[in-house]
């Protein structure tokens, strides 16, 4: 099974400040056919389902705001909020879905500092 | 506006079975990948498993801790995707999801509680 490893498991940023959460798969989710990694993330506040932010590593999905952005290189994932909004608070997943058993990060949990 | 609304959730007794439902609306749900994925209160997501769409076989898969004991399956004509619970256990407690896509869950449902009691 491939294990995705967030870290940290928590982080406090200020307002306008940048998040970073990282994300480490225990082997490669890239296609080499479509040199695509199979990388997703999401965000979920309390009380809700998970959104999808971000699929193919790097691509955000359409309404999601532009201070997200993610980013790879290997098998590092990056998940990168640029200036930290209030309605930002949340927990933060990865997901890969290059092989089954599909699996997800433990969450990172983002709060206001 | 796509729809996921999951429902069948409550309490069960160790070793009972459950069938929860989610119904879809506002997508293509035949030619959608759909899944279960579950949380536990206060943990992450767990993928419990996939129906792929019968054009690409209608293929099941599932996670290690509930392969044997669950089954996912589909109505395409009434957009009704189903996961059916059997020897639940205590740690299958949980809110479960269903999930629409193949490359990232584009769309969830609000979820459904099941909690297993010994």
């Amino acid at each position: 099974d491939i294990v995705m490893t967030q870290s940290p498991d928590s982080l406090a940023v200020s307002l306008g400040e940048r998040a970073t959460i990282n994300c480490k798969s225990s082997q490669s989710v890239l296609y080499s056919y479509n040199n695509k990694n199979y990388l997703a993330w999401y965000q979920q506040k309390p009380g809700q389902p998970p959104k999808l932010l971000i699929s193919w590593a790097s691509t955000r999905e359409s309404g999601v705001p532009d201070r997200f952005s993610g980013s790879e290189s290997g098998t590092d994932f990056t998940l990168t909020i640029s200036s930290l909004q209030a309605e930002d608070v949340a927990v933060y997943y990865c997901h890969q879905y290059y092989t089954t058993p599909w699996t997800f990060g433990q969450g990172t949990k983002v709060e206001i500092k | 506006e796509v729809q996921l609304v999951e429902s069948g959730g409550g309490l069960v007794q160790t070793g009972r079975s459950l069938r929860l439902s989610c119904a879809a609306s506002g997508l293509t749900f035949s030619n959608t990948w759909m899944s279960w994925v579950r949380q536990a209160a206060g943990k992450g997501l767990e993928w419990v498993g996939l129906i792929k769409r019968k054009a690409d076989g209608g293929t099941t898969h599932y996670a290690a801790p509930v392969n044997g004991r669950f089954s996912i399956s589909r109505d395409d004509a009434t957009n009704t995707l189903y996961l059916h619970m059997n020897g639940l256990k205590t740690e299958d407690t949980a809110v479960y999801y269903c999930a629409a896509g193949a490359t990232g869950f584009d769309h969830w449902g609000q979820g459904t509680l099941v909690t297993v009691s010994s």
